[in-house]
């Protein structure tokens, strides 16, 4: 079936380092790509999305390409910043058809110090 | 900005106990889902609506866990009775169709069983 795999975590980085998280994937047909962002006691906020090979999601600095080639969409971002600390998901539309269902990583832990 | 209601914020309950829990989404979506995410991994889609109808439930454990929506609008998920690995997070989240994966996640219900 389909599923997500993230680079383990967390991700230490110091302030303004550059980020770069991890993600493959594999489905049937051609999903929708999305990264979601968790901060503590919160849900999960949309971060950024593609939804067909080459496309490139970004927002706030961050940035993801949609790799049909390498079935990976792994997350960038050049400056990271405090607040930027927070559990990052990749996740997919599944596949077959626009169910609406999202399959999601495990996520990836990103800790930022100043 | 319009936002997905979940209650109540946390949740302990003792095992063999019923537990029930409440989403009302924003208003005019008409796709509710509820995910649960366990505590280091990412959220898993456990039930589906389209108005009032389920149109996923493939993952919801019915021996124990039920849901309903009765008037399209909002829902409610019980879990009866509850084991110890039920602890979680229980998200809900709600789009205005399923075909665009426009999600808008709640704050979410955590879940300790003891």
């Amino acid at each position: 079936g389909d599923s997500v795999t993230q680079m383990e975590g967390p991700v230490t980085l110091s302030e303004e380092a550059f980020l770069t998280i991890n993600c493959t994937y594999t489905a049937t047909g051609y999903p929708s790509l999305f990264w979601y962002v968790q901060y503590p006691g919160e849900g999960l906020q949309l971060l950024l999305k593609a939804t067909k090979a080459d496309d490139k999601g970004s927002n706030k600095g961050f940035e993801a390409t949609y790799r049909k080639e390498t079935t990976s969409f792994h997350l960038e971002k050049g400056s990271v910043q405090v607040s930027d600390s927070a559990v990052y998901f990749c996740a997919l539309g599944s596949g077959s058809g626009n169910t609406g269902k999202l399959i999601f990583g495990q996520g990836t832990t990103l800790q930022v110090k100043p | 900005e319009a936002e997905v209601a979940q209650s109540p914020r946390y949740k302990i309950t003792e095992k063999s106990q019923a537990v029930a829990f409440w989403c009302d989404p924003i208003s005019g979506h008409a796709t509710l889902y509820w995910y649960r995410q366990i505590l280091g991994q990412g959220p898993e889609l456990l039930v589906q609506f389209q108005d009032e109808s389920v149109v996923d439930d493939s993952q919801l454990p019915k021996d124990r866990f039920s849901a309903e929506r009765l008037k399209g609008v909002d829902s409610t998920l019980k879990i009866q009775p509850a084991e110890l690995g039920d602890s979680a997070m229980y998200l809900c989240a709600s789009s205005l169709d399923r075909d665009s994966y426009g999600y808008t996640f709640g704050s979410g219900t955590r879940l300790t069983v003891v």
